[in-house]
């Protein structure tokens, strides 16, 4: 049974870079988007990008090109980079995993990041 | 991007109920529409695909309808269990974008 596990500082400082990593653990990561969602009580869900299995990319544009999330194969690893952060990005990160066009099928339990001042 | 609109934003309902949600989006979508329940302090999971595909090991009391910029999420005869968030998301463009949500209450 295919497992996603998130981890990564529960706080961090404003204007620092906000660093997530997403072990996945019990099945491949070939042939599927590897995703982070993050959800806040102001923006609700918000889809913030994927990668593929071939290193392509695609970003939530509302970043601003803050967002880097990159693959490691070899450690069964997703991670998600975010500079800049202010207390807007405090939320809920998740990794998700997604099969083509067939939604977000596999979420991670998710962790909780505040940014403090 | 494209605006996913959900409606009512809270329902009350009792269990043996059935129940149905909306969400329109603010251009055509064609199918690419999947519907996902929350509970609280749980991630979301992922009910229904490409509009009214059930996902594997989904209660076949839910179902999903709808194309182009209207869609429905139906709950027949709700459970217990069945009481949460409920969002519908797009998958047609980028950046996917998803519904505000419906809370399931009793």
């Amino acid at each position: 049974q295919v497992q996603l596990q998130e981890s990564g500082p529960g706080l961090v400082k404003s204007s620092d870079t906000l660093s997530l990593i997403c072990s996945v653990s019990g099945g491949s990561m070939r042939n599927f988007y590897w995703n982070w969602v993050r959800q806040s009580p102001v923006r609700g869900l918000e889809w913030l990008g994927y990668i593929y299995q071939t290193g392509s990319t695609n970003y939530n544009p509302s970043l601003r090109g803050r967002v880097t999330i990159s693959l490691d194969m070899s450690k069964n690893q997703v991670s998600l980079k975010m500079k800049s952060v202010t207390s807007d990005d405090t939320a809920v990160y998740y990794c998700v995993r997604e099969v083509g066009d067939d939604g977000f099928g596999l979420w991670g339990q998710g962790r909780s990041v505040m940014v403090s001042s | 991007d494209i605006q996913m609109t959900q409606s009512p934003a809270y329902l009350s309902a009792s269990a043996g109920d059935r129940v149905t949600i909306t969400c329109r989006a603010s251009q055509t979508i064609e199918t690419y529409l999947n519907w996902y329940q929350q509970k609280p302090g749980k991630a979301p999971t992922l009910l229904i695909y490409s509009a009214s595909s059930l996902e594997n090991g989904v209660p076949s009391r839910f179902s999903g309808s709808g194309s182009g910029t209207y869609f429905t999420l139906t709950i027949n005869s709700l459970r217990p269990e069945d009481f949460a968030t409920y969002y519908c998301q797009q998958g047609y463009a980028s950046p996917r974008t998803f519904g505000q949500g419906t809370k399931v209450d009793i």
